[in-house]
C-alpha cells in the first residue's frame, strides 16, 4: 500500500535560515514524489516533482527536494526562508507502475517564518 | 488561477439532501481527479478519469458518491443522502504541464447541517 509521512505539524524558521521540511514515503516499485503548497485561501500549487534523475530537484519559488531511496524520503528545502514562504506544505506520492493512477498525500506541515 | 473552475465553491446543505458539484478542467486536459480534503489533512484520493472512463475509484467511498464525465470535459460529483461526515473541501485537479504536475481547482466547499 502507498503511505507518505510528514512527521512534522509545524516548523518554525527565521527569516533567512534555511529551512526543511520532511516528507517520508511508501510505495511499490519506483516513486513519483510531488511537493504541493497551499497559502492561506488559495488553492493547492505545484512546487517541484521527481520522478526519475538526478537526486536534487530544483523547483518554484526557489524551492529544492532531496530524494533518498535508500531512507524513503523526499525532504523539501530552501537555503535562506523569507516571511512570505508561510504557508502549508503537502508531499504526495504515487507509484509508477502501468495503471498506477492514485496519489497519495500527506498530512500536511505548517510552515512559519519569522521575521 | 490555474483554469480549473469548480461550481458551486460554498454548498450548505442538510443532512440527507442530495448534492452535486461541478468541475471544468483545462480544455486540453485529458485527465480529471477527485479529492475530498478536511482540516488539517491533506486530499484524499476518490476517483480518477481519463477522457469519460472512471479507472480509479476510492474504496473508501460509499455507495453514495458518484461521478461522471460524460463527453470527456466537466466532470460531476453527486452525494447522495448526505451526512454530516461529509463535510469537507471536494478538490478536482487535472494533470498536465512539462513536469505531469496536477492543476487544482480552488474546491468546493460542502457543509452539511
Amino acid at each position: 500500500a502507498q503511505s507518505v509521512a510528514q512527521p512534522e505539524d509545524q516548523v518554525n524558521v527565521a527569516e533567512g535560515n534555511p529551512l526543511t521540511v520532511k516528507c517520508t514515503y511508501s510505495v511499490s516499485g519506483n516513486p513519483y514524489l510531488f511537493w504541493y503548497v497551499q497559502y492561506p485561501n488559495r488553492g493547492l500549487q505545484f512546487l517541484l516533482k521527481y520522478i526519475t534523475g538526478d537526486n536534487l530537484v530544483k523547483g518554484s519559488y526557489g524551492f529544492e527536494a532531496e530524494f533518498n531511496k535508500s531512507q524513503t524520503s523526499f525532504h523539501l528545502k530552501k537555503p535562506s526562508a523569507l516571511v512570505s514562504d508561510s504557508a502549508l506544505y503537502f508531499c504526495a506520492v504515487r507509484g509508477s507502475r502501468s495503471g498506477t493512477y492514485k496519489y497519495i498525500f500527506g498530512t500536511g506541515t505548517r510552515l512559519k517564518v519569522l521575521a | 488561477d490555474t483554469g480549473v473552475s469548480q461550481d458551486p465553491r460554498h454548498k450548505i446543505t442538510k443532512r440527507g439532501q442530495n448534492v452535486t458539484f461541478r468541475c471544468d478542467p483545462i480544455s486540453e486536459h485529458n485527465r480529471l481527479y477527485w479529492y475530498r480534503q478536511t482540516l488539517g489533512q491533506g486530499p484524499e484520493f476518490l476517483t480518477y478519469f481519463q477522457n469519460e472512463a472512471q479507472l480509479e475509484k476510492s474504496r473508501l467511498l460509499s455507495d453514495r458518491f458518484s461521478a461522471e464525465r460524460p463527453k470527456g470535459s466537466f466532470s460531476t460529483l453527486e452525494i447522495q443522502r448526505t451526512e454530516q461526515g461529509d463535510s469537507a473541501m471536494y478538490l478536482c485537479a487535472t494533470p498536465g504541464g512539462a513536469w505531469d504536475e496536477q492543476y487544482f481547482g480552488p474546491g468546493t466547499r460542502l457543509t452539511v447541517t
